[in-house]
């Protein structure tokens, strides 16, 4: 099982770039880097997924080193609705991993 | 675009009380999963499900605990015998993928007096 480790809480301005990384030193070969967002009162949402380099979406980039050990998401120009809890999971596409949540970041965008 | 919807949003019971909590799934995913999150804590897996079967389930789930898809689109979660503990918010979740890019519901609050 793949432990992963990220900050408690991060707190940034409207406007401003916005990264989270995820520690995961024992990342296994099979393993995918999955981030969730979880806003008040609602259930998390699928956001990115990445297995090596970077990958980028709508919302969100993903950056991998190249020795996996960690991750880091990056949000680009974030708003007050950015505003949420940020999960790193770490398991195969098809792994149980996948099912288990930490305790996520949570982002704090201040005006 | 499709999405996962939960019935009630939220659940007021007595201590030893039976509850059903309600979940209609994406219409063309396979696998579906009920999540907790007690307030101000993490979002704990419950069990996942596919095929009518239960695939995965965590400690959490025990005899109190089970889960049926009753017809083709609903997703049921029932507490035999409610706890003050089992009060929070339940999720539902589904996917096209085993475990992978879940798409979660709105959630059922279950308070428990």
């Amino acid at each position: 099982l793949a432990k992963t480790t990220q900050p408690i809480s991060m707190d940034s301005y409207e406007g401003q770039e916005v990264n989270i990384t995820c520690s995961h030193n024992n990342i296994a070969t099979n393993d995918y880097i999955t981030w969730y967002q979880q806003f008040p009162s609602q259930g998390p949402r699928f956001i990115i997924q990445g297995y090596k380099t970077k990958v980028t979406n709508e919302v969100a980039s993903l950056f991998i080193p190249a020795d996996r050990k960690s991750s880091t998401l990056s949000l680009p120009r974030v708003s007050l609705s950015d505003t949420a809890v940020y999960y790193c999971l770490v398991g195969e596409q098809t792994g149980a991993n996948n099912l288990f949540f930490g305790t996520g970041t949570r982002l704090t965008v201040i005006p | 675009e499709p999405e996962v919807t939960q019935t009630p949003s939220h659940q007021v019971t007595q201590m030893g009380q039976e509850v059903i909590l309600r979940c209609v799934p994406i219409s063309n995913h396979l696998y579906f999963y009920w999540y907790r999150q007690i307030l101000g804590q993490k979002v704990e897996f419950l069990v996942s499900f596919y095929n009518n079967e239960i695939s995965e389930k965590s400690e959490i789930f025990d005899d109190q605990f089970s889960v049926e898809r009753p017809d083709g689109s609903n997703f049921t979660l029932k507490i035999r015998s409610t706890k003050l503990e089992d009060s929070a918010m339940y999720f539902c979740a589904s996917s096209d993928a085993l475990y992978n890019e879940q798409f979660f519901g709105p959630g059922t609050r279950l308070t428990v007096l």
